[in-house]
């Protein structure tokens, strides 16, 4: 069965500086897509990233960067140089290959503070 | 291009009466999800939709929630009757085969 586990609830950094957000995912299949959205106060689901479970590269845009490691079933997301912008629940996701659905972790509340 | 168009942004209403969401895909897309999002269960997928087709609806809460995607640009959610514990933020997501998911802003739902 495919899990998704968010085990942060809420985090709260003081603006600038680092913070990783933990995922970690369960699932029967060897082919599978993980995700990360953020979903600010202003309430929208946006989408950051999709990795395949195929390419286990680090990822880095901007001041985002994601860890995949299929060793340890993690796709962690690191924010460098928070901003309070930044502020939002973030989400984890898998999907499996051939299936439709998304299943979605339970978010983490991330509070950046000036 | 326009996003995933959800309407209405909020809703208030009392329990009994029926209540219609609606979500207008983006085009091109030819799958349609219904999430409702709520503080204790998180973000649920309701039904999800190809091609107009309903796939799965095994989150469909119970009888009083319908769906349906009469073409490839519109959705409703409906609700009859409407109980307090439908109280939520129901979200309406659209997708191309296996690309990501792109959501709608989402409508705000209280039911007094």
């Amino acid at each position: 069965a495919q899990k998704v586990t968010q085990a942060q609830t809420e985090i709260s950094v003081v603006e600038k500086e680092d913070v990783t957000l933990d995922c970690v995912y369960e699932t029967r299949d060897t082919t599978y897509y993980l995700f990360w959205y953020k979903q600010p106060p202003s309430g929208e689901l946006v989408f950051l990233i999709r990795r395949n479970s195929f390419d286990e590269q680090n990822e880095i845009s901007g001041r985002y960067s994601w860890n995949f490691q299929k060793s340890t079933s993690s796709f962690n997301f690191t924010i460098t140089a928070s901003q309070v912008v930044d502020s939002a629940v973030y989400f984890c996701a898998l999907s499996e290959l051939g299936d439709d659905k998304i299943i979605f972790g339970k978010g983490t509340r991330l509070h950046i503070l000036p | 291009d326009a996003g995933v168009i959800q309407s209405p942004r909020h809703e208030v209403t009392e329990m009994g009466q029926e209540v219609t969401l609606r979500c207008k895909p983006i085009s091109g897309h030819d799958y349609l999800f219904w999430y409702r999002q709520t503080m204790m269960r998180g973000l649920e997928l309701l039904i999800y939709f190809n091609n107009n087709v309903p796939i799965d609806d095994s989150g469909m809460p119970e009888d009083r929630f319908s769906a349906k995607m009469p073409n490839a640009s519109f959705s409703t959610l409906k609700i009859q009757p409407s109980e307090p514990r439908d109280s939520a933020v129901y979200f309406c997501a659209s997708s191309h085969s296996n690309q990501p998911q792109h959501f709608g802003d989402g409508t705000r739902l209280s039911i007094l």
